[in-house]
């Protein structure tokens, strides 16, 4: 079965540190990847998209993720974090017939 | 600018009662998604519909029931409210693509059902 997996509920990092947020997901065919922020009393937000070619992808932000198919990852990563990434951060492939699976999330905390 | 819009950013109803919950859209988009959002549950489909009068069922769709009479409109539907929905509920829309596209968030209706 199709499923996305984030296995760090919660993340604490300083502002300024680097980041990496781990998503692994399971599917049968080429996946179609995505990472999406909402911050607090928000809707989500595209961050970035993986379909197909370079398996380093930039996004908006600053953040850029990597697609590793040997390991079924696709982890964000952002090399200097500031207080306004705070926020929860959702790992999704697509299923088929534009329809997404979002994984749990994970919740970013930034300490000044 | 792209814009999806719910009509409520907070409900309080009582058990029993029937909820609609609106969305609209203004970017002509073929798609839209109806999500609940829990906390440790992240988002789960609830329904979706492809065109204008179309739907399918999500993930978890017991308890719920959509109308898209208009394109731009897709309206969620709790026929008789319980507390266990009390929740997030997302909308979202995307066009119809050869590749995924990207899907476009309102800002939540926060749901409470007392």
């Amino acid at each position: 079965a199709q499923s996305v997996t984030q296995p760090d509920i919660h993340i604490t990092v300083s502002e300024g540190a680097s980041l990496e947020l781990r998503c692994n997901y399971s599917y049968g065919a080429t996946p179609y990847l995505f990472w999406y922020v909402q911050s607090p009393g928000q809707g989500l937000q595209l961050l970035l998209k993986y379909f197909s070619g370079d398996t380093l992808v930039q996004g908006i932000k600053g953040f850029e993720a990597e697609f590793k198919r040997s390991q079924s990852s696709f982890n964000l990563r952002k090399p200097s974090v500031h207080w306004s990434d705070a926020a929860e951060y959702f790992c999704a492939v697509g299923v088929g017939d534009d329809k997404i699976i979002f994984g749990k999330g994970t919740r970013l905390h930034i300490l000044p | 600018d792209v814009k999806v819009t719910q009509s409520s950013r907070y409900l309080v109803k009582r058990t029993g009662e029937k909820v609609f919950l609106e969305c609209v859209q203004d970017m002509d988009h073929e798609n839209m998604f109806w999500y609940r959002q829990d906390p440790g549950l992240g988002l789960r489909l609830i329904y979706f519909s492809y065109d204008v009068k179309m739907k399918e069922k999500g993930d978890i769709p017991e308890g719920y029931s959509v109308s898209r009479e208009k394109k731009e409109r897709f309206s969620l539907i709790l026929e008789s409210a319980s507390t266990n929905q009390t929740s997030m509920y997302l909308c979202a829309s995307s066009r119809q693509d050869r590749d995924y596209d990207e899907q476009y968030f309102g800002p939540g209706t926060r749901l409470t059902v007392t």
